[in-house]
């Protein structure tokens, strides 16, 4: 089935630094890609809906200044956070979306990648 | 996006006994999913359901599409240690759109 990877994995950073996390579609093309985010025990909660070529849009109450989404291919959606605090340590996760145009009705966003998870200290 | 409403929270079960967990939303969705997530990683799909009263089985788990179309439950028979984890719901207005998730399900199953 498809794939979506994350990296990394971990990231662990100082207050006020910027911190790059990648999401890539190995094996389709996602014009598409959705942000999340998931704090301990808690569900996920979207962040903002990543579209190739044009500007994401972000969920009410996300900063899109502070999370800087570039989505310039269609394997690859990126999330900046950009001057990191402790308060955004949490759990990044995304998914990516087949072709709408050819995925059967209905099944879009089947594909999540392993997260990332962010300590800002 | 909206939030569904998962219950119960959680379940603490021996192995070989169900489980069944259910969602409910205030608005109506095309697609109802089910996923679970392990610790540090990220969900992964376990049934779809696209048509309101489908009923689709994956092993031992059943998922039905509740025929409002604002709900749905999930079925596991005969649980195993390996059960463990944390159940999502989500619900999906068309193909497309993000996933509204539920708050999780944390089942644990003992030996």
């Amino acid at each position: 089935g498809a794939v979506v990877s994350q990296h990394p994995s971990w990231v662990i950073c100082k207050s006020g630094t910027s911190v790059k996390i990648e999401c890539r579609s190995l094996d389709f093309q996602a014009t598409t890609m959705f942000w999340y985010r998931q704090f301990p025990k808690q569900s996920l909660m979207l962040m903002a809906t990543s579209n190739e070529g044009s500007k994401a849009t972000y969920e009410q109450g996300v900063e899109k200044d502070k999370f800087l989404i570039n989505h310039a291919s269609l394997t690859l959606s990126t999330l900046t956070v950009t001057s990191a605090h402790p308060e955004d340590s949490s759990f990044y996760i995304c998914s990516a979306i087949l072709n709408p145009g050819l995925a059967p009705a209905g099944t879009g966003e089947l594909f999540f990648g392993e997260g990332s998870r962010l300590t800002v200290l | 996006g909206q939030q569904l409403n998962q219950s119960p929270q959680s379940m603490f079960i021996q192995e070989g006994e169900d489980v069944s967990m259910n969602c409910t939303s205030s608005s109506i969705f095309n697609t109802w999913l089910w996923y679970k997530q392990d610790p540090g990683e990220g969900p992964v799909l376990l049934i779809a359901l696209y048509k309101a009263g489908e009923l689709t089985s994956n092993g031992r788990l059943t998922a039905q599409f509740g025929i409002t179309r604002k709900d749905s439950f999930l079925n596991i028979s005969a649980s195993i240690p390996s059960d463990v984890g944390i159940y999502f719901c989500a619900g999906q207005l068309d193909s497309g759109y993000a996933l509204n998730f539920g708050k999780g399900t944390s089942l644990l199953v003992t030996p």
